[in-house]
């Protein structure tokens, strides 16, 4: 199993533009989430999903769009990107009890200019 | 969301014991505690998880009292790659599958 997977591993953007985040793991995983963590910051959950066609907001989920089409992939919109989004992103994903570990991601380091 | 506290930083020799002590305190009814590590540009990573008492693994043991408005990571006999970032999660069927990271322990072993 490769786990979850994140491409691409580093992005810069101009501030106005769009990009897509993808997330993917191949664990069968019902629940999957995205979190944004800033300089010694921990992470803070952007919006997340317990199953395919499934989405809800998380902490700080403006400026951010999220889909659930499949159980494997979770992309992570910015619409129209801010010097403010300047962070990294992880995606993570866990089975369906909550009492299950959340397995994460290598991170996409994003940078708005 | 439970919300946790902990220490921001801890220096300790390689080889002694470290504790680390998170307080939460409006910790649910039905909420579990579970501890992650993070190393520098990468994910967390699931060190322990418990919901009461004592819990230990190859890597950790975890402390619970019995009124659960703390716990206590310990690691035995670190090592300079114990390096890392350790962050308590409180949450369960009642945080609604949000959990809240908080900025974690910086934990630096020194030769």
């Amino acid at each position: 199993n490769a786990g979850v997977t994140q491409t691409p591993k580093f992005q810069v953007l101009k501030t106005g533009q769009s990009m897509t985040l993808q997330c993917a793991q191949d664990m069968n995983h019902e629940y999957m989430s995205w979190y944004r963590q800033d300089p010694g910051m921990g992470l803070r959950l952007i919006h997340y999903s317990v199953g395919a066609g499934i989405t809800d907001q998380g902490e700080v989920p403006n400026g951010y769009n999220v889909s659930r089409s499949t159980t494997e992939d979770f992309p992570l919109r910015l619409l129209s990107a801010a010097p403010s989004q300047t962070s990294v992103y992880f995606c993570a994903s866990r089975p369906t009890r909550d009492t299950d570990t959340q397995y994460f991601g290598p991170g996409t380091r994003l940078t708005v200019l | 969301l439970a919300k946790t506290t902990q220490p921001i930083s801890m220096d300790s020799y390689e080889g002694q014991e470290v504790n680390i002590t998170c307080s939460h305190n409006n910790i649910a009814t039905n909420d579990y505690i579970t501890w992650y590590q993070q190393f520098p540009s990468q994910g967390p990573r699931f060190i322990i998880q418990g919901y009461k008492t004592k819990v230990t693994n190859e890597v950790a043991s975890l402390f619970i009292p019995a009124d659960r408005k703390s716990s206590t990571l310990s690691l035995p006999r670190v090592s300079l790659s114990d390096t890392a970032v350790y962050y308590c999660l409180v949450g369960g069927p009642n945080t609604g599958n949000q959990f809240y990271f908080g900025t974690g322990t910086s934990l630096t072993v020194i030769p």
